[in-house]
């Protein structure tokens, strides 16, 4: 069974610095990795996914994943925040392109100005 | 495109009470999705269908839930003789090939 685990529950950072979330999953062939935000009340939209090839993924406002295999990890980040980031942020695994989500239990992000 | 959306946005029902709850897909997608997220937590797979055919149901999906999609576009999920435990956002998702989009979800509360 695959299963993902976001071992922040909670992040505050300030308008500037960097972010990096982590997530690290469980799976035992070649996962699908996404990242999702949720803004409060909201549904999720999607920052990135990995399928294969380069392992460093780039996704929209800014956000950049690294998948390493061996540490079954596929870290977010971005290099300077903006009080819009702030939100709630979900990593998931799939067993293939297009097929059900197993998501973590989510890191909210808190931005100081 | 006018992406995934469901309605109504939020529920508020007594204990006892059925609820339905309906989702449009983006036109095309022939995968949908239902998720179920509670507070604090991500989503949690429902129910899946390809088309019109449910293909899959999770274990949490229990006798009280029924989804159906006639006609392979929108769907709905109905929940009877709901219990306080139900009270959750319901997400609908759709794809064709890769990512999911998600719609707004609905947010139930039962009281």
């Amino acid at each position: 069974a695959q299963s993902v685990t976001q071992p922040d529950i909670h992040i505050t950072v300030s308008e500037g610095a960097s972010l990096e979330l982590r997530c690290n999953y469980s799976y035992g062939a070649t996962p699908y990795l996404f990242w999702y935000v949720q803004s409060p009340g909201q549904g999720l939209q999607l920052l990135l996914k990995y399928f294969s090839g380069d392992t460093l993924v780039q996704g929209i406002k800014g956000f950049e994943a690294e998948f390493k295999r061996s540490q079954s990890s596929f870290n977010l980040r971005k290099p300077s925040v903006h009080w819009s980031d702030a939100a709630e942020y979900f990593c998931a695994v799939g067993a293939a392109a297009g097929n059900k989500l197993t998501f973590g239990g989510g890191t909210r992000v808190l931005v100081k100005p | 495109d006018t992406g995934v959306s469901q309605d109504p946005r939020h529920k508020i029902t007594k204990r006892g009470q059925n609820v339905t709850f309906r989702c449009d897909p983006i036109s095309e997608h022939n995968r949908l999705y239902w998720y179920r997220q509670t507070l604090g937590q991500g989503p949690e797979f429902l129910t899946y269908f390809q088309n019109e055919a449910q293909l899959e149901k999770s274990r949490l999906l229990s006798d009280r839930f029924s989804a159906e999609r006639p006609k392979g576009s929108f769907s709905t999920l109905e929940i009877q003789r709901t219990e306080q435990g139900d009270s959750a956002m319901y997400l609908c998702a759709s794809n064709r090939y890769t990512e999911a989009f998600f719609g707004q979800g609905t947010r139930l509360t039962v009281v």
